[in-house]
């Protein structure tokens, strides 16, 4: 079974500074995927960032990064240079086996961005 | 392109109710998806379809929550009748299946804006 882990219910941060979201995984399969989604207060879903379990490079996306560290099996969410706009939910979710095409969300980190 | 479409948006209903909500996912798309937001969590998975074919079903509480998709395009997710705790909003979601055109396998799912149920 697959299990996200997001430890952070709230983080409150000053604009422009950078933000680092927590992201904890277990998994048995030796091939995944893991995702960010970004969730504003009108409630639709917004894909950021995608890395995969055997991706070399950290993966980037404009001011998003993925900090992996596929042995402590945690892949954080950094947000550089936060605006007032970042404000929102944000969802770690993870896919595991080849072919089965479902996402398992960790249970979401509420971030607030103070002008 | 056009995105995954919901609606409605909002319902309030009463316990003992019923209520349906519809999605129409990105054209072209094979695999949908409805998840289910309690207030404070993150989605969960109820039903999972290829096509007009379910592929997992297994937190669907069929007692009470039933879903469709017949002609393999948009899809329908019922509930009847609801309790207080099905209060939430409901996520379609829909991917190209077999991936296509994406490096790396990321495959991304697009969410709709979501339906938002209040049982009262």
């Amino acid at each position: 079974a697959q299990k996200i882990t997001q430890t952070q219910p709230g983080m409150f941060v000053q604009e422009k500074e950078a933000v680092t979201l927590d992201c904890t995984y277990d998994t048995s399969d030796q091939s995944y995927g893991l995702f960010w989604y970004k969730q504003p207060s009108s409630g639709e879903m917004i894909f950021l960032i995608y890395q995969g379990s055997y991706d070399e490079q950290n993966a980037t996306e404009g001011r998003y990064s993925l900090n992996f560290q596929k042995a402590r099996k945690s892949a954080n969410l950094v947000i550089s240079a936060s605006q007032l706009g970042d404000s929102a939910m944000y969802f770690c979710a993870m896919r595991g086996r080849q072919g089965a095409q479902k996402l398992v969300f960790g249970q979401g980190t509420r971030l607030t961005i103070n002008p | 392109e056009a995105g995954v479409a919901q609606s409605p948006r909002y319902k309030i209903i009463e316990k003992r109710q019923s209520v349906a909500f519809w999605c129409n996912p990105i054209s072209g798309h094979a695999t949908l998806y409805w998840y289910q937001q309690i207030l404070g969590q993150g989605p969960k998975l109820l039903i999972q379809f290829q096509n007009n074919g379910v592929v997992d079903d297994s937190q669907l509480p069929k007692d009470r929550f039933s879903a469709e998709r017949l002609k393999g395009v948009d899809s329908t997710l019922k509930i009847q009748p609801a309790k207080l705790e099905d209060s939430a909003v409901y996520l379609c979601a829909s991917i190209e299946y077999p991936p296509t055109g994406l490096s790396s396998g990321a495959n991304v799912l697009t969410f709709g804006a979501g339906s938002r149920l209040t049982v009262l």
